[in-house]
């Protein structure tokens, strides 16, 4: 069964919506998870790791302002769209993997984001 | 930066062939390397993960290959089947990172 959980998989809203996207680990702690995204057939773009009790490390290019990152627990990380327009349209994915890195990566189902 | 690249981007064979996906990756210096499937919409289901100090992998009819020296990995697929029918991607874990850099993805279709 999944053991990363991600909510919600699929979002329409209106242009200028803040939308939170939730991944959860379930059956592990995670210090740190990561998020992703993925434009039509392309490959999965690293957006930010997400580190427990601290402040996210974004990859350059990517906005911390507008995709506002919280890791308050060592199960749940949250990404949070903020105004988001059109040209976010996307699919966000997260993955978390047990401590020492030596276990594989486990991805949640993905978020579809569409904004009108 | 570690770039990751497979080939071929798409794949269609009949069913019952075995096939082999290419990913090659720019920097040696790794921790490990997962492959992963998608199917459309997706999130992503871990297939195989080889630690560098492994040469390959095996689970089921699947069997990951490892050649760190040469910056290459290959995911062989015995006897395959329409349900093996997705984007098959790989991905590199560098050295004192945690984060992935992922390739483009081969997009396979199996006729039946």
């Amino acid at each position: 069964g999944a053991v990363v959980s991600q909510h919600p998989s699929w979002v329409i809203c209106k242009s200028g919506t803040s939308v939170k996207i939730e991944c959860r680990s379930l059956d592990f702690q995670a210090t740190t998870m990561f998020w992703y995204r993925q434009f039509p057939k392309q490959s999965l773009m690293l957006m930010a790791t997400s580190n427990e009790g601290s402040k996210a490390t974004y990859e350059q290019g990517v906005e911390k302002d507008k995709f506002l990152i919280n890791h308050a627990s060592l199960t749940l990380s949250t990404l949070t769209v903020t105004s988001a327009h059109p040209e976010d349209s996307s699919f966000y994915i997260c993955s978390a993997s047990n401590q020492g890195g030596s276990q594989p990566q486990h991805f949640g189902d993905g978020t579809r984001l569409s904004i009108l | 930066k570690q770039e990751v690249t497979q080939i071929p981007a798409a794949l269609s064979v009949p069913e019952g062939e075995n096939l082999v996906l290419n990913c090659s990756f720019t920097d040696s210096a790794i921790y490990n390397l997962q492959w992963f499937r998608q199917d459309p919409g997706k999130g992503l289901t871990s297939l195989l993960l080889i630690q560098s100090s492994q040469r390959e992998q095996t689970s089921g009819r699947l069997n990951a290959s490892l050649d760190k020296s040469s910056g290459r990995s290959t995911l062989y697929i015995a006897a395959s089947q329409p349900g093996d029918s997705a984007t098959y991607l790989c991905a590199v874990r560098p050295r004192r990172t945690n984060q992935f850099y992922f390739g483009t993805g081969t997009s396979l279709t199996v006729i039946p």
